[in-house]
This record gives structure tokens, sequence and C-alpha cells, in this order.
């Protein structure tokens, strides 16, 4: 089974307007880490947010923000005001002991 | 700091040729991970280690091969290479514990053919 699930390879949204990226994941370790990374045509990879399995709140970093649904095991990135260099690949993550695992990404289109 | 360094950034090998990706960080973070990019694709985890002279396979090990004799060096040996090992190849190092962020080189792009 999938451990990081991304259903939406591509999404378009209007600059200056918010966007949410989908992210499911698959764990029976009641510790873990779900990340979100975005990786510009440049080809690095940018760390972004991070929220841990024991956190009561959401997290939140700047524009970025975490919806974590632990029941439903979701981990929706939110974009508020996006940008035009939001516009890249966005990836979510999980860590599970040692082990870090992808999903397959979800490009995002920032439209003037 | 240089952060995380990885060197070629780019190379072609032919079938059955073996090489060395190398892997240096200054951070002096003992958890240090290979993985690869297949166009298109998220992030495979090929090894890790979680310190001198510790490593372990991750989902996609096969064809690879790790050794960590140093905390600031993490070297990837493909040993055979095969056209399915036609990626781009990250390696990431991390402290221990939260929030568990991993600091990426800028990957190798190889091509086998």
């Amino acid at each position: 089974a999938q451990k990081i699930t991304q259903t939406q390879p591509g999404m378009f949204v209007q600059e200056k307007e918010a966007v949410t990226l989908d992210c499911t994941y698959d764990t029976s370790d009641p510790s873990y880490g779900l990340f979100w990374y975005k990786q510009p045509s440049s080809g690095e990879m940018i760390f972004l947010i991070y929220q841990g399995s024991y956190d009561q709140q959401n997290a939140t970093e700047g524009r970025y923000s975490l919806n974590f649904q632990k029941a439903r095991k979701s981990a929706n990135l939110v974009i508020s005001a996006s940008q035009l260099g939001d516009s890249a690949m966005y990836f979510c993550a999980m860590r599970e002991a040692n082990k870090f695992y992808f999903g397959s990404g979800t490009k995002l289109n920032v439209k003037p | 700091n240089a952060g995380v360094t990885q060197t070629p950034k780019f190379r072609i090998l032919k079938i059955g040729q073996s090489m060395t990706l190398q892997c240096a960080q200054d951070m002096n973070h003992n958890y240090m991970y290979w993985y690869r990019q297949d166009p298109g694709m998220g992030l495979k985890l090929i090894y890790y280690s979680v310190g001198a002279g510790i490593t372990d396979k991750g989902e996609v090990p096969n064809g690879y091969n790790v050794s960590r004799s140093t905390t600031e060096d993490f070297p990837l040996r493909l040993e055979l290479a095969a056209p399915s090992q036609t990626s781009v190849y990250f390696c990431a190092s991390r402290l221990q514990g939260p929030p568990y962020e991993q600091y990426f080189g800028p990957g190798t792009r190889l091509t086998v053919t």
C-alpha cells in the first residue's frame, strides 16, 4: 500500500488566492511526522512545514499551513495569497522511525 | 557552512560501468540519506545511515551500496549500472529529533545508456 498519496497531479490557482494541496498517508505507527517540500523547476528541495503526530495544533509557517486531520489520515497544505513564485512541484512526505516516504507530487501553476 | 554537497552534478555511464556518487555535509548531522527521483515522480529512499558505521536499506536498495566511515561523508556506489538507474540522486542529512527537517544536496543527474 502507498504510504503517501497525492491525488492532484496538477493544479492552477489565480495569483493572490488561496490553494489547498491534498495529501493522505498510511501508517500504523503512533509516532510519525508529516512534511511538505517545494521543488522549483531548478530542482532543489525546499522544506516548507512540519507536523508531528502528537502536535495538537496545526502547523503554520508564514503563508503555509498544514491542515492535519489525524482520524482521516490527511495532511493538506494550504498556501494563502498565492504568488507567481509559488509555481513549483509540491511533495508531501512522512517520517516513520528513521525512514521517509514521499508522495508523487502536485504541480502547482499560479496564474497572473 | 556549505551544507550538503554532492559530486558530480551530471554523469553519463555506459551499461555495466560502476561509479560512486559523493555526498558530504558540514553540519555535524548524524542522519544521512540517499534518494532517487525518477522523472515526474517523488523521491524514493535508497539507503540511510544513523551514524558513522551504521547503514540500513530503504525502499529501493537493489543495485546500490553505501558506506559511512565518517560523520561527514556518505558515498553511494552503483555497481553494474543499468538503464533503470537513470535518475536524479539526492543526498540529505538531518539532526536527531524534531522537526526532523532534512537538508538536501543539489542532486546528481545520472544517465545510463
